[in-house]
């Protein structure tokens, strides 16, 4: 199975400035037959589900904010918010989707300074 | 307009077995490449993904509960159905259905979840 961990778990940063997740995989989620990385990033909100923010490492769902970005690959990913909006406090939670079962970082909690 | 709704019982007590069905409108489970999750998430804990069954009734299930869960479809219903042996109070967390939809890979839509608590 592929484990995913996240760094750090909590992350407070001022608002206008950049916040940056990382996600490590236990193993490559980068298909070399399609050169995709199957790495997708959610945001989660008190009370509410998940919400896809990026897939294939960086390719944003529709309607999400372009200070949303991912990047990276292999083993190694990054989310970052450009310029921090306070709608941005959640817990983001990066994913793989390359093989079953499918797994979870363990989430980075995102606040305000 | 894609929605999913999961329902069952708030309180199960330990050793007894969970049935939660997840009900879904705007997609059908004949489509080919559809599929539909069950994620669950203790209080305060992280994501955890359980089983999958797809379009054409192949599985997957969680390596460390497989022997503890059994999904199933009725897509006459449009509802998939997950059942849980033996629970225990860690078992305790709100259980969300999900879709991926067909040509992705990743879950589009969540049901808002049902919180199950373990308790006797």
């Amino acid at each position: 199975d592929i484990v995913m961990t996240q760094s750090p778990d909590s992350l407070a940063v001022s608002l206008g400035e950049r916040a940056t997740i990382n996600c490590k995989s236990s193993q490559s989620v980068l298909y070399s037959s399609n050169n995709k990385n199957y790495l997708a990033w959610y945001q989660q909100k008190p009370g509410q589900p998940p919400k896809l923010l990026i897939y294939w490492a960086s390719r944003r769902e529709s309607g999400v904010p372009d200070r949303f970005s991912g990047s990276g690959s292999g083993t190694d990913f990054t989310l970052t918010i450009s310029s921090l909006q306070a709608e941005d406090v959640a817990v983001y939670y990066c994913q793989q989707y390359a093989s079953t079962p499918y797994s979870f970082g363990q989430g980075t909690k995102l606040e305000i300074k | 307009q894609v929605t999913l709704k999961e329902s069952g019982p708030a309180l199960v007590k330990p050793t007894q077995t969970l049935t939660l069905t997840c009900t879904f409108s705007g997609f059908s489970l004949n489509t080919n490449g559809m599929r539909v999750n069950w994620i669950r998430q203790p209080p305060g804990k992280a994501l955890e993904w359980l089983a999958r069954i797809d379009w054409d009734n192949d599985k997957f299930y969680s390596t460390s509960l497989r022997t503890r869960l059994t999904i199933s479809k009725d897509t006459s219903k449009n509802q998939v159905v997950l059942t849980m042996t033996n629970m225990d109070p860690v078992d305790t967390a709100t259980y969300y259905c999900a879709r991926i939809p067909t040509g992705s890979d990743v879950f589009d839509y969540w049901g808002q979840g049902t919180l199950v608590t373990v308790s006797s």
